[in-house]
């Protein structure tokens, strides 16, 4: 168990819908990634927060949005979803200093009908 | 354009053989360079990392070589186990981009009796 929680484990919805991916990160821990890892793609990182703050942005699309909230933990939104949208989405925390070590959540299986 | 190499794209082992996977990257300005494994379900867990200070890590069965001219890094399992069996990860970070990991393709590893 790496201490990072991420709800729901599944999640099913349409074409066209919304959802919201959370996550809370190791006690302690500063910093929270999100990645997405599908068949096609690998695992790609979509965007860093800091301690609230947004520090770097990967392959995230615009319909995609995340927050960092001041108790730390993060959502993660997607909006107007498409087929192509249906992966595993995995968060990610860690201390946030120079070469830390990043400790994945069990991640949320999204698929869109 | 993707910056971490990985090969093989899968692998059988016999009990008690080595496991090879290899790594090569494009990007001068990662230094940080862990391997994850990942359980079909779970989400990726640190096995070990190096910088690129040094040329070899060791953490019990597990041996990271890196060769910083060829850009290059490898993972050694001695002595693999069916417990072994499982998709592993290479990956690299740098320092200017926010610790975010850039991963390979990964490597289906199984290791049979």
């Amino acid at each position: 168990d790496s201490g990072v929680t991420q709800t729901p484990k599944h999640l099913i919805t349409a074409t066209g819908q919304r959802v919201t991916l959370r996550c809370s990160p190791r006690s302690g821990d500063l910093s929270v990634y999100w990645y997405q890892q599908s068949l096609d793609q690998g695992l790609q990182f979509l965007i860093q927060y800091y301690n609230g703050e947004e520090r770097a942005k990967g392959n995230i699309l615009e319909r995609f949005s995340a927050q960092q909230f001041p108790d730390l933990h993060s959502e993660l939104n997607l909006s107007s979803l498409e087929l192509g949208d249906s992966a595993l989405y995995f968060c990610a925390s860690s201390d946030g200093t120079t070469w830390d070590t990043q400790y994945f959540g069990p991640g949320t299986r999204l698929t869109v009908l | 354009q993707q910056q971490v190499k990985q090969s093989p794209q899968s692998l059988i082992v016999q009990k008690g053989g080595i496991s090879i996977i290899n790594c090569a990257y494009e990007n001068t300005a990662f230094d940080y360079f862990p391997w994850y494994q990942q359980f079909p379900g779970k989400g990726p867990a640190l096995l070990i990392a190096i910088r690129p200070d040094v040329s070899e890590k060791k953490e019990g069965r597990f041996t990271i070589s890196f060769n910083k001219s060829a850009k290059q890094f490898s993972l050694h399992i001695m002595d693999s186990q069916p417990g072994d069996s499982a998709t592993y990860f290479c990956a690299a970070s740098g320092t200017g981009g926010g610790n975010k990991l850039t991963f390979g393709t990964g490597t289906q590893l199984k290791v049979e009796l």
